[in-house]
């Protein structure tokens, strides 16, 4: 079946380095990839997302494509700051019913000052 | 406009006890979700509303979780009895178009723990 798989956390960060977070995934056909994120005590917020190979999802400084042939989606940021602490989760649209996500595990990133 | 809110934001309840989740939805938003996080892994499915339908509960664990919607409002999310390994965050979303690809609105979630 579908499935996602994340880097594991925490990651921890000095302000202004640069953020690889790895995301591969398994699914039949081609799904829709996806970036959320939880801030401490908020919800999940769609952070970007990407529809077909080779695209580029980008939003607030953060990148990531989507690579069919080695089937990843790596979330990439040239320059974190303390905010973009958070928990970041690479998801994908189920092939069995594109109402619903098949998500990762989520990775911790902590930015310190 | 209003986010999607979950009620309580915490519960602590002992094995063998009942306890109702709630989640209220962004005003006009058909579909409505539950997802649920246990113990640090991946953020699961649970079951899809449209209006006050289930159009899938292929996740729901087991006939010890109840779901419902009346009236295509809020929904309510019941455990009983409750087992140590309900322990988790249970996340409520909801959208207007039930296609994943735009994005849906979660709330804050419900972390709740099984003693």
């Amino acid at each position: 079946g579908d499935s996602v798989t994340q880097m594991e956390g925490p990651v921890t960060l000095s302000e202004e380095a640069f953020l690889t977070i790895n995301c591969t995934y398994t699914a039949t056909g081609y799904p829709s990839l996806f970036w959320y994120v939880q801030y401490p005590g908020e919800g999940l917020q769609l952070l970007l997302k990407a529809t077909k190979a080779d695209d580029k999802g980008s939003n607030k400084g953060f990148e990531a494509t989507y690579r069919k042939e080695t089937t990843s989606f790596h979330l990439e940021k040239g320059s974190v700051q303390v905010s973009d602490s958070a928990v970041y989760f690479c998801a994908l649209t189920s092939t069995s019913g594109t109402y619903k996500y098949i998500f990762g595990t989520g990775t911790r990133l902590k930015v310190l000052a | 406009e209003a986010g999607v809110t979950q009620f309580p934001s915490h519960s602590v309840i002992e094995k063998g006890q009942t306890v109702t989740l709630r989640c209220d939805p962004i005003s006009g938003h058909d579909n409505l979700y539950w997802y649920r996080r246990v113990m640090g892994k991946e953020i699961k499915f649970l079951l899809h509303f449209v209006k006050e339908s289930k159009q899938d509960e292929s996740g729901m664990p087991n006939n010890r979780f109840l779901a419902e919607r009346t009236g295509g409002t809020y929904s309510t999310l019941k455990v009983q009895p409750a087992e140590l390994e309900d322990s988790g965050v249970y996340f409520c979303a909801s959208s207007q178009r039930g296609i994943s690809n735009y994005g849906y609105t979660f709330g804050s979630g419900t972390r709740l723990t099984v003693v």
